[in-house]
């Protein structure tokens, strides 16, 4: 089944530290692939997405390219601020599923951002 | 435009009681879901809502977990009675219902079953 694998945190970076987390992902098909954060106390907000091969997402100063040949969805940042400390989630939504369409996620990325 | 919207936002009850959140989606969202997230883990799909239907309900715990979506617009998450193993956050979220819709999620409810 589909199914996405991102990396472990907890990351902890300085103020103005380039960030990479990394997502690859199992489909069948061609689906579309998220960036969600939870700041603090709060839900989840899509940061970016991406709906086929090649497309780059962007928002915030983060990027993800959906890269088909390599089944990824890396997240980078040239420079962090403290104020991007939250939890990122990768995930996907695979058109093919039919009636079971749903998001299928990563377990979390934790990142902490110090001054 | 207003986003989802969920109450209440935080609930302290004791075991073997029953406990209830609201959801009201997006204006025009066919597609309604409820997830659980645990503390430092990602949203686990409890229903899915298209219209009033539930077409996913499978992770649902039937036996304390029940969900209406009457007309087809906010929803009712309920647990009778709660357990300890319930204390979590309840999200819910609306889409569109296209393919490859986005997820819109609201801030959660936070239960803590004592």
């Amino acid at each position: 089944g589909d199914s996405v694998t991102q990396m472990e945190g907890p990351v902890t970076l300085s103020e103005e530290a380039f960030l990479t987390i990394n997502c690859t992902y199992t489909a069948t098909g061609y689906p579309s692939l998220f960036w969600y954060v939870q700041y603090p106390g709060e839900g989840l907000q899509l940061l970016l997405k991406a709906t086929k091969a090649d497309d780059k997402g962007s928002n915030k100063g983060f990027e993800a390219t959906y890269r088909k040949e390599t089944t990824s969805f890396h997240l980078e940042k040239g420079s962090v601020q403290v104020s991007d400390s939250a939890v990122y989630f990768c995930a996907l939504s695979d058109p093919n599923a039919g009636n079971n369409r749903k998001l299928i996620w990563g377990l979390g990325t934790s990142l902490a951002v110090n001054p | 435009e207003a986003g989802v919207v969920q109450s209440p936002r935080y609930k302290i009850i004791e075991k073997k009681q029953p406990v209830a959140f609201w959801c009201n989606p997006i204006s025009g969202h066919n597609t309604l879901y409820w997830y659980l997230q645990n503390l430092g883990q990602g949203p686990e799909l409890l229903i899915r809502y298209e219209n009033e239907e539930a077409v996913d309900d499978s992770q649902l715990p039937k036996d304390r977990f029940s969900a209406e979506r009457l007309k087809g617009v906010d929803s009712t998450l309920k647990i009778q009675p709660a357990e300890l193993g319930d204390s979590a956050v309840y999200l819910c979220a609306s889409s569109s219902g296209l393919v490859g819709e986005t997820q819109y999620f609201g801030p959660g409810t936070r239960l803590l079953v004592l």
